[in-house]
């Protein structure tokens, strides 16, 4: 069964202080690994899909990596607007149902 | 209207009451899916349609009902519910066959269940 554990499960960030969010999978054979941003009360925004190795996605101030094990997300020089909850979700080979972990909730003070 | 649309956004019911959640998504897509979200906890996946057919069934009590009558418009109706299944109710669609393309969500449906 695919697995995904993000961390922290909360990140206080003030403004400007770059930090980066952990995913990491156990899947059997990764088709895609992708990224939401999740607003409360909102359903999650696509972000990125990443679907090899040593990839890499830039949105904005959002930069998404890739390993065999794990993905990160970077948030650069955050801004208030970019308090959220950021989901991570893998997609496997064998069965093409998305995996979600339970996120991370970022705040960043201005 | 774009994208993915749900309808209400809101919802309370009693125990024994019955009620539809509507979703509809403007993408053009064939794939839709209904999902279901606790607080703290991860995205669970209820029914997936493929071309207005069910695909999926994800071990969902038969108090949930969905209907898929074509590829833009999926029901989830709801009677005799549980103060546990109260959460946030969210649709998504894809593009060809489920699980090919990107998920796209819908807003949600907040339900509460007295």
């Amino acid at each position: 069964e695919d697995q995904v554990t993000q961390s922290p499960e909360a990140l206080r960030l003030q403004e400007g202080e770059s930090s980066s969010l952990n995913c990491s999978y156990t899947v059997s054979g990764l088709r895609g690994l992708f990224w939401y941003r999740q607003d409360p009360g909102k359903g999650p925004e696509f972000l990125f899909t990443l679907y090899s190795a040593g990839e890499e996605k830039e949105k904005e101030r959002l930069k998404a990596t890739l390993t065999k094990k794990e993905s990160f997300l970077h948030i650069t020089a955050p801004k208030p607007e970019d308090s959220a909850t950021y989901l991570c979700a893998v997609q496997g080979q064998v069965d093409y149902k998305l995996s979600f972990g339970a996120g991370t909730t970022v705040t960043v003070r201005a | 209207e774009t994208g993915v649309t749900q309808t209400p956004r809101h919802l309370v019911m009693g125990m024994t009451n019955k009620k539809s959640l509507k979703c509809e998504q403007h993408l053009g897509h064939n794939a839709m899916y209904w999902y279901k979200q606790s607080a703290k906890k991860p995205l669970e996946l209820m029914f997936v349609y493929n071309f207005k057919e069910q695909t999926e069934n994800n071990s969902v009590p038969s108090r949930f009902s969905p209907e898929c009558p074509n590829s833009s418009h999926l029901f989830l109706h709801l009677h005799t519910l549980q103060p546990e299944d109260s959460a946030l109710y969210l649709c998504a669609s894809s593009q060809g066959l489920a699980g090919e393309g990107t998920q796209y969500f819908g807003p949600g449906t907040r339900l509460t269940v007295l």
